[in-house]
């Protein structure tokens, strides 16, 4: 167990909609990492937040957005999805000194 | 830009079996690399880090990986297979010097231990 916590672990929509990923941190952790695992794309950094500032930004799309709380939690909101979309969604988090990154169980996001 | 290629979609050894996975990064600047393991429908753990201290990094599970920068190369080995380890490995990359670093993922090599 990472320490990381995710919800839900399985969701299941249909294109067209919005959905909000939910992400804790280990305690303590103040960066937070977004990845999309998928087929055909691997594993990909889409987005990094630290004490609730946007850092760092990767292959997100701008139907993508994700924001940091005060508490330190994240969400990650996905719209308009698309088949496409279906893929498993990790959150990871760092220490201040940011050498390692511990992952969460993911969720697992199905688009019909 | 940083990348990770690992060579092999797929690696198949016998249970006590030597096990190498190979890992060739790319960067501009020294970075650190990293192995993850993926068992079926969970996340990722980390298996073992190198930050720039020893170059031969010794991680869980009896597994290790040599960091030869003349190679660029970051093999992840065990010397005796076990059932148990039959998972989805990743080599990652991040580069150090921007302070809050992404994780840049090889493509992965599943690896298969027959009895």
């Amino acid at each position: 167990d990472s320490g990381v916590t995710q919800t839900p672990k399985h969701l299941i929509t249909a294109t067209g909609q919005r959905v909000t990923l939910r992400c804790s941190p280990r305690s303590g952790d103040l960066s937070v990492y977004w990845y999309q695992q998928s087929l055909d794309q691997g594993l990909q950094f889409l987005i990094q937040y630290y004490n609730g500032e946007e850092r760092a930004k990767g292959n997100i799309l701008e139907r993508f957005s994700a924001q940091q709380f005060p508490d330190l939690h994240s969400e990650l909101n996905l719209s308009s999805l698309e088949l496409g979309d279906s893929a498993l969604y990790f959150c990871a988090s760092s220490s201040l000194r940011a050498d390692t990154q511990y992952f969460g169980p993911g969720t697992r996001l199905t688009v019909l | 830009a940083q990348s990770v290629t690992q060579l092999g979609s797929h690696v198949s050894v016998s249970e006590g079996a030597l096990v190498l996975l190979r890992c060739n990064y790319s960067s501009s600047v020294p970075p650190y690399l990293f192995w993850y393991v993926q068992y079926p429908n969970q996340g990722l753990q980390l298996l073992l880090k190198y930050t720039s201290a020893a170059t031969l990094v010794k991680g869980i599970n009896g597994f290790e990986a040599e960091f030869k920068k003349s190679e660029t190369s970051f093999h992840l080995t065990k010397p005796s297979a076990h059932m148990s380890d039959a998972a989805e490995y990743f080599c990652a990359v991040s580069d150090p010097s921007t302070g809050f670093q992404k994780l840049v993922f090889g493509t992965g090599t599943r690896l298969l231990v027959s009895p």
